[in-house]
């Protein structure tokens, strides 16, 4: 059974660009989350997806958008980008969008804005 | 906002020794769960106690909870090289599904 898996692994983009990662949750996962985390930080939350609707949403700017798609896989863009921007972005999944549910992350997606 | 805040920042120890971490947060929760890292990778759920519960094992695990005084702590056991990791708690934001975690304890240890 895979888990949750993140695409790419690693990416390098320059100020000003638009990025695209990908996730696809754990078999029998309908919700996935995302989430930033900067270096030495703690992840910080950036929205959740169910029944490919945006759920719930953290502190962070419109640049910052997804998708769900009818197979539960779900994208994260992020426009204009900002060197503050880099980061190690996770995804993860669960068997519902109930908080009590554990979350199964992903290896993450290094992004490297210069 | 409400956070997991994790104490101490940074702990190092000896193979065969006991780790203990803390966390505390701000507001009423229904639950609140563990989660390790490997180096900068994904992270991996450990326990998650729910506010009914003190106190809770998995393996060389245990997690109590004191919801009077807002706090949590990890304990590792007989702790192994493969410990070595950075551990966070994270809670529910008040009244809403988002997890929030706090910025982790960096435990090392050496064999």
């Amino acid at each position: 059974d895979a888990g949750v898996t993140q695409s790419p692994t690693h990416l390098i983009k320059t100020r000003g660009q638009q990025v695209t990662l990908r996730c696809s949750p754990k078999s029998g996962h309908d919700t996935v989350s995302w989430y930033q985390q900067a270096l030495g930080q703690g992840p910080q939350f950036i929205f959740q997806y169910y029944e490919e609707e945006e759920r719930q949403r953290g502190n962070f700017p419109d640049r910052f958008s997804g998708h769900q798609f009818p197979n539960y896989s779900s994208e994260l863009n992020v426009n204009a980008l900002l060197l503050g921007d880099s980061a190690l972005y996770l995804c993860a999944s669960s068997p519902g969008h109930a908080v009590s549910y554990e979350q199964y992350f992903g290896p993450g997606t290094r992004l490297t804005v210069t | 906002s409400q956070q997991g805040e994790e104490d101490p920042q940074a702990l190092s120890i000896q193979e065969g020794e006991n780790a203990t971490m803390n966390c505390s947060y701000k507001t009423s929760i229904n639950n609140l769960q563990w989660y390790r890292q490997n180096s900068g990778r994904g992270l991996v759920h450990l326990i998650l106690i729910r506010s009914n519960e003190r106190e809770k094992h998995s393996g060389r695990l245990r997690v109590t909870l004191d919801t009077s005084k807002k706090s949590s702590s990890l304990l590792i056991t007989a702790s192994r090289a493969a410990d070595t990791a950075s551990y966070f708690c994270a809670v529910p934001q008040g009244g809403s599904e988002k997890l929030v975690f706090g910025k982790g304890t960096k435990l090392t240890v050496n064999p």
